[in-house]
């Protein structure tokens, strides 16, 4: 299996500010055709999670733009601006190139 | 809009069944399969598998073969997952979530199994 390797494994930040969360893969994401399906989800206190950015660098519907995901390969990053209160939680990232589909152990998000 | 409802929270024994369903609205049931996973407490996300809501054929994990059982209603737009002899590390919280065989588009709310004598 692939294993997703996210640090930091937890984050304070201010409100207001910006913040990096890094993922890397022990195998590289680049699917047959082409494709890298790396994603990215925030998981609130008590919900499911939610899908923030899918092939590595695609807001889903409704996502700010303040969050963004880049890389490639093996190593990934998805990076918040101007941090709200609402984006505190448990990010994890998540590939979908080979099966089965696995996740990272998370980067829990605070508020300082 | 999409949405998947997930039955309530179950307790169970050990040794007994539970059966979680998913109802699923605001698209077509057929044209994306259901995947299943779950989530101990305080832990990450493990996939356990998926059925493909057009013919039925279901794929397993590794670890969720056997006691894990995927099936439909496809009248009622309705994935189940059913685990039988239940154990303590199935205690978990299980989610469905659909709509891209290569990300998880739309999650279900999750439903809370514990499992306790």
């Amino acid at each position: 299996d692939v294993v997703m390797t996210q640090t930091p494994v937890s984050l304070s930040v201010s409100l207001g500010g910006q913040v990096s969360i890094s993922c890397r893969s022990s195998q590289s994401l680049v699917h047959n055709n082409g494709n890298t399906y790396l994603s990215w989800y925030l998981q609130k206190p008590g919900q499911s999670p939610q899908l923030l950015i899918y092939k590595v660098s695609n807001r889903f519907s409704g996502i700010s733009d303040r969050f963004s995901g880049s890389g490639s390969g093996t190593d990934f990053t998805l990076k918040i601006s101007r941090v709200e209160p609402d984006d505190l939680g448990v990010y994890y990232c998540g590939q979908g190139t080979q099966y089965p589909p696995t996740f990272g152990g998370g980067t829990k998000l605070e508020l300082k | 809009q999409i949405q998947l409802v997930q039955s309530g929270p179950e307790v169970k024994k050990p040794g007994e069944s539970v059966k979680i369903s998913c109802k699923a609205s605001g698209y077509t049931f057929t044209q994306a399969g259901m995947q299943w996973l779950k989530q101990a407490q305080g832990k990450s996300l493990k996939w356990m598998g998926w059925i493909n809501t057009n013919t039925g054929k279901t794929t397993y994990a590794a670890d969720f073969t056997g006691r894990f059982v995927f099936s439909l209603e496809t009248s009622a737009s309705t994935a189940y997952l059913q685990i039988t002899n239940l154990k303590n590390e199935d205690m978990a919280t299980y989610f469905c979530a659909s709509l891209s065989p290569h990300w998880f588009a739309y999650w279900g709310q999750g439903t809370l199994v514990t499992v306790s004598s």
